[in-house]
C-alpha cells in the first residue's frame, strides 16, 4: 500500500509570484484535502476535492484553487503570493463514507515566501 | 462557530510520569474525532478515531476517550520517544462532503 505523497519538498518563491503543490492520494482513496500549517499551529482546511470537484472550502481567498485528477492526484496553486503565505502545506486523503472520513497525511511542502 | 481548543500547550514530563491532554470542542453534527502525532517538520500520523461518547481506543502506551464535549489522550509512563506534537481534529458535514477543524496542538516534552 503506497502512502500520500508530496512534492516538491521545499520551495522558496518571491512575493507576487505563483506556486504548484503536488499531491499523490494514498491507494484506494479517492478524496484530498489540503491544509495550510503556519509554525507552532494547527492545520488550517483550504478545501477538498471528491470525484474531480471542490465540495468544502475554507476561509482563504479565490488565488488559492485547485484540481484533482482522475487518478485522484491533486493541485495546489496559489497566485499572488503573499509573505504571510510562507507555511507547511500538507494534502490528506481518505475514502469518502458518509460517516467519518480518517484522513492520512503526507510529508509536506515547506514553502518561503521571500 | 466551530471550534477546537486543545489544553495545555504545551507539558513537560519525567520519563514514566503519567499524564492527561486535553481537548474540548463546540461543534455542529459531530462525525468524528481524530488524534494526529506530528513530529517537527513532517505530516500528522494517524493515531485514532472516536466516533460516539463513551468511546475508548487504546494503542500502546495512549488511550483516547470521548465525551459530549471533549476528548482526552491518556499517556501512561511515557518515555522520550514520546515526544512530539498532539493534534486533535473534529469533523463535521458540508454541503456535498465534510471538513475537518484542528486544535493548536499540544507539545509534549518527555525527559529521560
Amino acid at each position: 500500500e503506497t502512502g500520500v505523497t508530496q512534492s516538491p519538498t521545499h520551495l522558496i518563491k518571491t512575493r507576487g509570484q505563483q506556486v504548484t503543490l503536488r499531491c499523490s492520494s494514498q491507494s484506494g482513496h479517492n478524496t484530498v484535502s489540503w491544509y495550510q500549517q503556519a509554525l507552532g499551529q494547527g492545520p488550517q482546511f483550504i478545501f477538498q476535492y471528491y470525484r474531480e470537484e471542490e465540495n468544502g472550502r475554507g476561509n482563504f481567498p479565490p488565488r488559492f484553487s485547485g484540481l484533482q485528477f482522475p487518478n485522484y492526484s491533486s493541485e495546489l496553486n496559489v497566485n499572488a503570493l503573499e509573505l504571510d503565505d510562507s507555511a507547511l502545506y500538507l494534502c490528506a486523503s481518505s475514502l469518502f463514507r458518509q460517516g467519518y472520513n480518517e484522513q492520512f497525511f503526507g510529508p509536506g511542502t515547506r514553502l518561503t515566501v521571500l | 462557530e466551530d471550534q477546537v481548543t486543545q489544553s495545555p500547550e504545551a507539558l513537560r514530563l519525567q520519563e514514566g510520569e503519567s499524564s492527561s491532554l486535553n481537548c474540548s470542542y463546540t461543534v455542529s453534527g459531530l462525525r468524528g474525532l481524530f488524534w494526529y502525532r506530528q513530529d517537527p517538520g513532517k505530516g500528522p500520523e494517524f493515531l485514532f478515531t472516536l466516533y460516539s461518547a463513551g468511546e475508548e481506543k487504546e494503542k500502546e502506551r495512549l488511550k483516547a476517550t470521548l465525551t459530549k464535549k471533549e476528548s482526552f489522550l491518556h499517556i501512561t509512563a511515557p518515555k522520550p520517544e514520546d515526544s512530539a506534537t498532539y493534534l486533535c481534529a473534529v469533523q463535521v458535514g458540508v454541503t456535498g462532503g465534510f471538513k475537518t477543524i484542528f486544535g493548536a496542538g499540544t507539545r509534549l516534552f518527555v525527559k529521560a
